[in-house]
């Protein structure tokens, strides 16, 4: 089974903090990507990477970036965290071929306070 | 904005019924896919259409897709309270990996 796991469930950081949220798949999967999740907006997409070092920006990437130094990892910074910034990131990856869906990890709840 | 419709919102079944959730998109697609969120963890995968495939099957969920109404349907049968989360369609371009999230069709099965 693939496996997308996220470094955190839940985190509680300050106003300003730089914060990091990490992704790891197991699949070797060419692509990654990071949402977030906010009741009533459903998923938006804030940045993706189809593969190492590389990255495209979604929907949504002001206030973020990311990282991608390994295939199987995919980091989303927040370079100075506010508290619009709170919500659910959902990370997911897929492999190349665009009949493949996407994975997703079990998702990590940030509180900015 | 290409972001998924989904309707309704919120559905209230008995258990044994069937629940239905519909999808209405704006531009052409590659592919249409169906998730599932129980509540508080991710999504996972249930079914994936291609936009040349109009009608499609996968255990006790139907999915429909009508490209000419950029519109799909989920049809889940025989419904139980184990179905009770939140259900997603999402788009893919035919540029290829942006996808785009509906706002989700929240269902709840009442045993």
């Amino acid at each position: 089974d693939v496996k997308v796991t996220q470094s955190s469930r839940y985190l509680v950081k300050r106003t300003g903090e730089k914060v990091f949220l990490e992704c790891v798949q197991d699949m070797d999967h060419e692509n990654m990507f990071w949402y977030r999740q906010d009741p009533g907006l459903g998923l938006r997409l804030i940045y993706f990477s189809y593969d190492v070092k590389m990255k495209e920006k979604g929907d949504i990437p002001e206030g973020y970036s990311v990282s991608r130094e390994k295939k199987e990892r995919f980091s989303l910074i927040l370079e100075s965290a506010s508290t619009n910034q709170t919500s659910m990131y959902l990370c997911a990856s897929r492999g190349r071929a665009t009949i493949y869906e996407q994975y997703f990890g079990p998702g990590t709840r940030l509180t900015v306070t | 904005s290409q972001q998924g419709e989904e309707d309704p919102q919120a559905l209230s079944i008995q258990e044994g019924e069937n629940a239905t959730m519909n999808c209405s998109y704006k531009t052409s697609i590659n592919n249409l896919q169906w998730y599932r969120q129980n509540s508080g963890r991710g999504l996972v995968h249930l079914i994936l259409i291609r936009s040349n495939e109009r009608e499609k099957h996968s255990g006790r969920l139907r999915v429909t897709l009508d490209t000419s109404k950029k519109s799909s349907s989920l049809l889940i049968t025989a419904s139980r309270a184990a179905d009770t989360a939140s259900y997603f369609c999402a788009t893919e371009l035919n540029t290829g990996n942006q996808f785009y999230f509906g706002t989700g069709t929240s269902l709840t099965v009442i045993p």
